[in-house]
């Protein structure tokens, strides 16, 4: 199996541009979930989708961010416009949630986002 | 408000020592609770799942406890090896959005020396 494929794994970009994270889960996974690392904060849920509709984004920042989740197979995470306090390590994980919901999660590899 | 905690201060520790990781957490009733390992550069990794009505839960040279009194977890590894350095973190399954979503404390840093 492939895993959660995550894309850029790094990305350097400048304070005012967009930037997009892409997002492959595991097939016949129905959950997924964006987290946000940083050393100050650790690991924060910034939105789930449950069968491709997003169910809490309350961990979202600001309206600068925003996440979709087209079909069951990909996801995206934009910033726009980015600044340098968004410099983190964006996680993708995805689950199969069943009524008991202790799915455990499967995580990407990250994509490394640095603004400057 | 709630709040997960795990020690920030790097546990260090000889080669066949036993492990002991500590999670506390407050104002939260989670219906289980997971542990992760992360290694530098990679995603978490799941290890256990242990729920609200199991006090402990073993697999191979891990095991962990769960009081729900006390508010806290335990994660022991026996027989330590270097290849367990990494982070551990523990997560919680609260209830977000008609779901139980984890959420994760800060991990503490476990290093096995040979």
């Amino acid at each position: 199996d492939a895993g959660v494929i995550q894309s850029p794994r790094h990305e350097v970009t400048e304070m005012g541009q967009e930037v997009t994270l892409r997002c492959k889960p595991i097939s016949g996974h129905n959950s997924l979930f964006w987290y946000r690392q940083t050393m100050m904060r650790g690991l924060e849920l910034l939105i789930y989708f449950n069968n491709n509709v997003p169910i809490d984004d309350s961990g979202m920042p600001e309206d600068r961010f925003s996440a979709k989740m087209p079909n069951a197979s990909f996801s995206t995470l934009k910033i726009q416009p980015s600044e340098p306090r968004d410099s983190a390590v964006y996680f993708c994980a995805s689950s199969l949630v069943r009524a008991s919901n202790t799915g455990e999660l499967f995580f990407g590899e990250g994509s490394r986002l640095t603004v400057l | 408000s709630q709040k997960i905690e795990q020690n920030s201060e790097a546990l260090n520790i000889q080669e066949g020592k036993t492990a002991t990781l500590t999670c506390n957490y407050t104002n939260y009733s989670p219906a289980y609770l997971q542990w992760y390992r992360q290694d530098p550069g990679r995603g978490p990794v799941f290890l256990l799942l242990i729920r609200e009505n199991e006090k402990e839960k073993r697999k191979e040279r891990l095991k962990v406890t769960f009081d729900t009194t006390l508010k806290q977890s335990l994660f022991h590894i026996t027989a330590s090896q270097p290849a367990d350095s990494a982070t551990y973190l523990c997560a919680l399954g609260g209830l977000s959005g008609g779901s139980y979503i984890p959420t994760f404390g800060r991990g503490t840093s476990l290093i096995v020396h040979p």
